[in-house]
């Protein structure tokens, strides 16, 4: 049984571009979360949604960052324009309900790096 | 402000002996505490979890505490082996859905246990 699975793994960008990462969650669950670690702050959450609605993105660091998640199947991440201090490894996890005490699977992550 | 405190970025344990990772947490309203590991270049992945209403939870060599009145937790692995050498998160939630069910991680400690 597949995992969530992410895209691209790395990505290279120039300050500026748009930059957009895609996330499959794992078939059947019903919340999505998107998540970023970097060194200083660790991992912190961006948004969630829960049945495709997004229902908390306080955490979303500015208007340069949008989500969606237009099916049960996929969401973006949407960086634009980039910035170098955006570099970081960006996680999308899925679990069956929005609850704390459900687990979160995480996929492997996208490593972005903004020149 | 952290919410959720690793203040030991790493540590490092003898193959066999016990590894002890402590959590620290500020917010008296969070009531479930998870721990995740992560390898490099993989997502974080579920360890095993607490509920405020219990101690202690045991699972085979893992067995994380939970002390309320200290707002403290910690993991300890007996025996530790080489394949347990990866980062540790600590994470805690509120109690039910929305921004409460919200997973606030540490820092991470990363554990080298040495053969």
């Amino acid at each position: 049984d597949a995992g969530v699975i992410q895209s691209p793994r790395h990505e290279v960008t120039e300050m500026g571009q748009e930059v957009t990462l895609r996330c499959k969650p794992i078939s059947g669950h019903n919340s999505l979360f998107w998540y970023r670690q970097t060194m200083m702050r660790g991992l912190e959450l961006l948004i969630y949604f829960n049945n495709n609605v997004p229902i908390d993105d306080s955490g979303m660091p500015e208007d340069r960052f949008s989500a969606k998640m237009p099916n049960a199947s996929f969401s973006t991440l949407k960086i634009q324009p980039s910035e170098p201090r955006d570099s970081a490894v960006y996680f999308c996890a899925s679990s069956r309900s929005a609850g704390g005490w459900d687990t979160q699977y995480f996929g492997p992550g996208t490593r972005l790096t903004v020149l | 402000d952290q919410q959720v405190k690793q203040n030991s970025p790493s540590l490092s344990v003898q193959e066999g002996r016990i590894s002890i990772l402590n959590c620290d947490y500020t917010n008296s309203m969070f009531d479930y505490f998870l721990w995740y590991k992560k390898y490099p270049a993989e997502g974080p992945t579920f360890l095993i979890s607490i509920s405020s209403i219990k101690d202690k939870n045991e699972d085979g060599r893992f067995t994380v505490f939970l002390n309320k009145s200290a707002k403290h937790l910690s993991l300890h692995i007996v025996p530790s082996q080489p394949g347990d050498s990866a980062v540790y998160f600590c994470a805690a939630s509120g109690a039910g859905g929305g921004s409460q069910g919200n997973l606030i991680f540490g820092k991470g400690t990363k554990l080298s246990v040495k053969p």
